[in-house]
């Protein structure tokens, strides 16, 4: 079954907080884990994405952190901003024999609050 | 901007009436998605195309949905005797093959039937 859980539902902190935003999956043939960023009516857009072969991938504020063996992963945003507020998704993929097609978590609603 | 395009951007129909809508990808990319997604909830997966070839169908994807590619660039998806149930936000995206990854969305055509 490919489902992807994905926690809280919505999240407020405070500016210059870290955020976290945790996923677990069931499926372990993914091999493709991204997290998209959407804001009010506009598409998702990728934020940072990582393969299982890594434990953790930093791209400038976001890191994901990624634990194989428990197949789950999260997303911290470092020194989080009000413009930061948005909607979060995790997805996972199969990009080798699965046309890359994602399956999304239910999203993390954020604030962050001045 | 060269993104991946969708139109219109919004559609509002009555019951058991036809739509379409209408996605241009980015220009070199040849994989072409349709996702769905309800207020509060992550985009589910529809169908994929592989250039004009349609490679996968959700379950979600009813008999009165229709999507195709011709010549494989820009993509239509039909709704033909539109429900309540079918008001969303369709999301087209977009993505190379090779490499594999990064999907690219557009801001998505948002239906409502009344």
């Amino acid at each position: 079954q490919q489902q992807v859980k994905q926690s809280p539902q919505s999240l407020i902190v405070q500016k210059g907080g870290i955020p976290i935003i945790n996923c677990a999956y069931e499926n372990t043939a993914f091999d493709y884990f991204p997290w998209y960023q959407q804001f009010p009516g506009k598409g998702p857009a990728l934020l940072i994405a990582i393969r299982p072969d890594v434990s953790e991938k930093k791209e400038g504020r976001f890191t994901i952190s990624f634990n194989k063996s428990a197949k789950q992963f999260s997303l911290h945003i470092m020194d989080s901003q009000p413009g930061d507020s948005a909607t979060y998704f995790c997805a996972a993929s199969m990009v080798k024999g699965g046309g890359n097609k994602l399956t999304f978590g239910t999203g993390t609603q954020l604030k962050v609050e001045l | 901007d060269t993104g991946v395009s969708q139109n219109p951007r919004h559609k509002i129909t009555k019951r058991g009436q036809n739509v379409t809508f209408r996605c241009d990808p980015i220009s070199e990319h040849n994989r072409l998605y349709w996702y769905r997604q309800t207020l509060g909830q992550g985009p589910e997966f529809l169908t994929y195309f592989q250039n004009e070839a349609q490679l996968e169908k959700s379950r979600l994807l009813s008999d009165r949905f229709s999507a195709e590619r011709p010549k494989g660039s820009f993509s239509t998806l039909e709704i033909q005797r539109t429900e309540q149930g079918d008001s969303a936000m369709y999301l087209c995206a977009s993505s190379l093959t090779s490499p594999a990854g990064e999907l690219f969305f557009g801001e998505g055509s948002r239906l409502t039937v009344l």
